[in-house]
C-alpha cells in the first residue's frame, strides 16, 4: 500500500481534451513532485513543490501545468496533449527537498 | 550537472544466488544516494539512503549497499534474492536540479537494471 495516493489509475483522453490528475499526502511532507516516465526508461522530474513554492523543469512543454492547492494535494492539469505525452505519471513527496521520496502508483495516460 | 550510471541493463540470477547492481554517479559534492525498485505498473519503492557516515547502508527486503567516495559507486547487494526480487531497479542521485526557482531537489535517476531471476 502506497501513502500517496494518485487518482485515477488510468486515463484516456483525446488531444483537444482537458483533464486533471490528482496526488494527495497526508504524511506531513512538504515537498511534492511529477515524473514522467516512459515504457522502459527511467523517471524524468517535471515539477516541484517545496513549500508550496513551484520549481520548473524548463523542457516541460506548457501544456502541462502543476497546482498545488495546499501542502497535501498536487495536481497536473493538462489540456492538448499529443501522442508522445503517454507515459506514466508519477507523484512524490517527501518531508523536504533533502529527504528521500515516496512514491504513489502513478496514473497510466494514453493520448488517442 | 549531477548523473547517475547503471552500466548493466538486464542482469539474470538465480534464485539463491547472491547479486550486486552497480551504480556510478557523477556529483561536485557528497551526494544523497538511493536505490529504488520497480514492479510492472507499479510506483517506485525505496529500499535504502544514503546521506552521511557509516557508508554500508541497510535497507528493506535483506538488501544493502555501499558508498565508496573515492570510486564514486553505490552498489546494491543482497546476500540471497528469491523470486519475488525480479523487477527493475534504479539508483538514483538527489541535488538542485533546476535553475528556475532556486534549490528545489529532484531525483536523478540512471537507466534501470532489469533483474530476472531464473528458478
Amino acid at each position: 500500500d502506497t501513502e500517496v495516493t494518485q487518482t485515477p489509475k488510468h486515463l484516456v483522453m483525446g488531444m483537444t481534451n482537458k483533464k486533471s490528475l490528482k496526488c494527495e499526502q497526508h504524511m506531513g511532507h512538504r515537498a511534492m513532485y511529477w515524473y514522467k516516465q516512459k515504457a522502459k526508461k527511467p523517471p524524468e522530474l517535471m515539477f516541484v513543490y517545496s513549500y508550496e513554492k513551484l520549481s520548473i523543469n524548463e523542457s516541460v512543454p506548457s501544456r502541462f501545468s502543476p497546482e498545488c492547492p495546499n501542502s497535501s494535494l498536487l495536481n497536473l492539469h493538462l489540456h492538448a496533449l499529443q501522442p508522445e505525452d503517454s507515459a506514466l505519471y508519477l507523484c512524490a513527496s517527501s518531508l523536504g527537498v533533502d529527504q528521500p521520496q515516496h512514491f504513489g502508483d502513478g496514473t497510466r495516460l494514453s493520448i488517442l | 550537472a549531477q548523473s547517475v550510471t547503471q552500466p548493466d541493463i538486464h542482469i539474470t540470477v538465480s534464485e539463491g544466488a547472491s547479486l550486486e547492481l552497480r551504480c556510478n554517479y557523477s556529483y561536485g559534492a557528497t551526494p544523497y544516494l538511493f536505490w529504488y525498485v520497480q514492479s510492472p505498473g507499479q510506483g517506485l519503492q525505496l529500499l535504502l539512503k544514503y546521506f552521511s557516515g557509516d557508508t554500508l547502508v541497510q535497507g528493506i527486503k535483506g538488501f544493502e549497499a555501499e558508498f565508496k567516495r573515492s570510486q564514486s559507486s553505490f552498489n546494491l547487494r543482497k546476500p540471497s534474492v528469491h523470486w519475488s526480487d525480479a523487477a527493475e531497479y534504479f539508483c538514483a542521485v538527489g541535488a538542485s536540479s533546476f535553475s528556475s526557482g532556486g534549490g528545489a531537489d529532484g531525483l536523478t535517476f540512471g537507466k534501470g537494471t532489469h533483474l530476472i531471476i531464473q528458478p
